[in-house]
């Protein structure tokens, strides 16, 4: 049974570091790995998808990488900002149906 | 292009009752998911529909059910509801399975 696991549960930074969110899982057979982001009482946002077949995938500020054999991957945000101030979920797709298994999130706090 | 919305945004209901919740996806999408997210639990997944049929359902209790219909909208109902049941339910589209998904804002209810 897939299980995905996020550490830290919850991170604290001031503005302006760089930070790394990690995301674990324990069966490397998967489709696909997202990320998404939800503030407060909303629902959510999708920040990157990277296939099974991919290493990394960018945009703006944001990098994911993905270690399918090691079950790992990795959301590295540069010069963070308040507004970044989130939790962010990390999600596997077993297969190509759209079953999202979920970690429990990371819950950041970016200070000014 | 207007993303997924979800109505109602608040229900409160009573033990016992049953409640109807809609979803309707980006225009052009497909495949229609729900999720349950729970302090507790975190996100769990219901059921996906792709084309008017359930292509995959989770680990729920037969009071959840859902449908699709012929323009992708979706609904989903739980009967005799529990105190358990108080979540937000979250909708989520993508233009085809295994691709990325597109979350609604989610309905929250609560259950007394």
């Amino acid at each position: 049974k897939q299980e995905v696991t996020q550490i830290p549960a919850a991170l604290s930074v001031p503005e302006g570091e760089n930070l790394v969110l990690n995301c674990s899982f324990t069966d490397s057979a998967i489709y696909n790995l997202q990320w998404f982001r939800q503030d407060p009482g909303k629902g959510l946002t999708s920040l990157l998808l990277i296939q099974s077949s991919q290493r990394e995938q960018t945009s703006g500020r944001l990098n994911a990488s993905l270690d399918k054999s090691s079950g790992r991957s990795t959301l590295y945000i540069a010069a963070s900002q308040p507004g970044d101030s989130a939790t962010y979920l990390c999600a596997v797709n077993p297969q190509a149906g759209t079953a999202l298994i979920f970690g429990k999130g990371t819950t950041l706090s970016v200070s000014s | 292009k207007a993303g997924v919305t979800q109505t109602p945004r608040y229900l409160i209901k009573t033990r016992g009752q049953q409640v109807t919740l809609s979803c309707s996806p980006i225009s052009g999408h497909r495949s229609v998911s729900w999720y349950q997210q729970t302090p507790g639990q975190g996100l769990q997944f219901l059921f996906e529909y792709f084309s008017e049929t359930q292509r995959n359902k989770g680990n729920f209790p037969g009071r959840f059910s859902g449908r699709q219909f012929s323009n992708s909208r979706s609904e989903m109902n739980v009967s005799t509801l529990e105190l358990g049941d108080s979540a937000l339910y979250l909708c989520a589209s993508s233009f085809l399975r295994g691709e990325t998904q597109y979350f609604g804002p989610g309905t929250r209810l609560l259950v007394l």
